[in-house]
């Protein structure tokens, strides 16, 4: 199937560092995105990975792969409250033209 | 830069009435062309892509269609809404003419609401 996983909510105090985890299904995928949203608004792209990586850090954002196991992970150091948002992990299967998205995690963070 | 418009930003709509959204991108030539629609708890569904004009592949059957009559403008639409298409449909666009994995750029999105 085309599911993507990800669990639905995620509180986490300000200063500290949230991860979000992500099960893809499609073995052949050979980007894995995370993406943003705030209320109201459209998804923009934060971060992206290459299947052939394990690790990719971008400032305050660490994406961690395990290939073996389908899990892609966002790790947020020193999470402020301008860090709540529905966070989305997306996959790309290789030679096709979709894009598979999760449900999104809600992340809220308390000050 | 390469923007991407959608309109209406919200509307509210009678079961049984018929639907436009529209979305254009500007900077970019031959774009692929994505509709979604984001429900309550439901993440992000694939409706609609486009890789050229008049190339619509349908993921989700349903009352729903879209159509491409220029280059960098997509159009989803109904005949008649259910109480079912109510949601945030996003509309979304890469480049490349094949299938490459280049990053996807989503607009501001139209609230629907179907009463």
């Amino acid at each position: 199937g085309e599911d993507v996983e990800q669990s639905l909510f995620l509180s986490v105090r300000e200063g500290d560092s949230s991860v979000i985890n992500c099960t893809y299904t499609d073995s052949s995928s050979t980007y894995l995105y995370w993406y943003k949203q705030e209320p109201g608004a459209g998804l923009q792209l934060l971060t992206y990975i290459f299947s052939n990586m394990d690790m990719k850090q971008d400032q305050r954002l660490t994406v961690l792969l395990n290939k073996k196991d389908k899990h892609l992970s966002l790790r947020i150091a020193d999470t402020q409250t301008g860090d709540s948002a529905i966070y989305f992990c997306a996959e790309y299967p290789s030679g096709t033209y979709k894009y598979i998205f999760g449900t999104g995690t809600r992340l809220k963070v308390l000050a | 830069s390469q923007t991407i418009h959608q309109w209406p930003a919200t509307l509210v709509q009678p079961v049984g009435s018929p639907l436009s959204l529209e979305c254009t991108v500007e900077g970019t030539s031959n774009p692929n062309l994505y509709w979604y629609r984001q429900a309550a708890g439901r993440g992000l569904q694939l409706l609609f892509y486009s890789v050229g004009i008049g190339q619509i592949s349908s993921e989700v059957p349903q009352n729903l269609s879209a159509s491409r009559p220029q280059d960098r403008q997509f159009i989803l639409s109904s005949k008649k809404l259910l109480l079912s298409d109510s949601g945030f449909y996003l509309c979304a666009w890469t480049g490349g003419s094949r299938p490459s994995g280049n990053t996807i750029y989503f607009g501001e999105g139209s609230w629907l609401t179907v009463v």
